[in-house]
């Protein structure tokens, strides 16, 4: 397993401001990811955090929008830029450690993030 | 491609009764499946998954889920229900054994009654 530190737990920004979520691993891991889980709704994939390269965006989501940084194995964060109340969310980071074969990911507790 | 079909958002069970959370998959693969329960204010955690072995999954807090491929099912079951089995749950499937391919399906809220 892996123990998933996310910060911060929870933010109210004012809309057009920039937020930056941190997520720290207790260990290295091979994947980290970024959800959003927009209120009553189900989890959608943002990104995969990348080691040493760009991360890898999905379909409606946006570098210039979602910059992703992840320097090292442990460590990942993901900033929310120019905010509006839709982005009003929580982010989940999560994480496919080494030794799982890809194929469990774990989460983080979570950013509630609320725009006004 | 995959998708994930959680019939019923809301679920209601009194304390001690049965719990069953339904849950289909559409895949081209054979698929790795998965139930993550979600408690108030918290994140995600890992309840069980199928991948590939035994049909039948035990997971955590008693909790167990059969996977049928003739009905593309993956539902979850816990003979009595704790209060503290309150929460949501979301199924997800992903294919090929990869964390990134994973696609949740909707949620279903779980209410204990006493």
């Amino acid at each position: 397993s892996a123990v998933i530190s996310q910060k911060p737990s929870r933010d109210i920004c004012q809309r057009g401001t920039s937020l930056t979520i941190q997520c720290q691993v207790d260990s290295q891991v091979t994947m980290m990811f970024w959800y959003r889980q927009q209120p009553g709704q189900s989890l959608t994939l943002i990104a995969t955090a990348n080691q040493g390269s760009e991360a890898t965006y999905e379909s409606g989501f946006v570098i210039d929008k979602f910059p992703i940084s992840r320097p090292n194995l442990t460590f990942s964060t993901l900033t929310v830029s120019n905010m509006s109340p839709e982005d009003s969310s929580i982010y989940l980071c999560s994480v496919s450690p080494r030794g799982a074969g890809n194929t469990e990911a774990f989460f983080g507790q979570g950013t509630r993030l609320t725009v006004v | 491609a995959q998708s994930v079909t959680q019939l019923g958002s809301h679920v209601s069970v009194s304390e001690g009764a049965l719990v069953l959370l339904r849950c289909n998959y559409s895949s081209s693969v054979p698929p790795y499946l998965f139930w993550y329960v979600q408690y108030p204010n918290q994140g995600l955690q890992l309840l069980l998954k199928y991948t590939s072995a035994a049909t039948l999954v035990k997971g955590i807090n008693g909790f167990e889920a059969e996977f049928k491929k003739s009905e593309t099912s993956f539902h979850l079951t816990k003979p009595s229900a704790h209060m503290s089995d309150a929460a949501e749950y979301f199924c997800a499937v992903s294919h090929s054994g990869s964390a990134r391919q994973l696609t949740f399906g909707s949620g279903t809220q779980l209410t204990v009654l006493p």
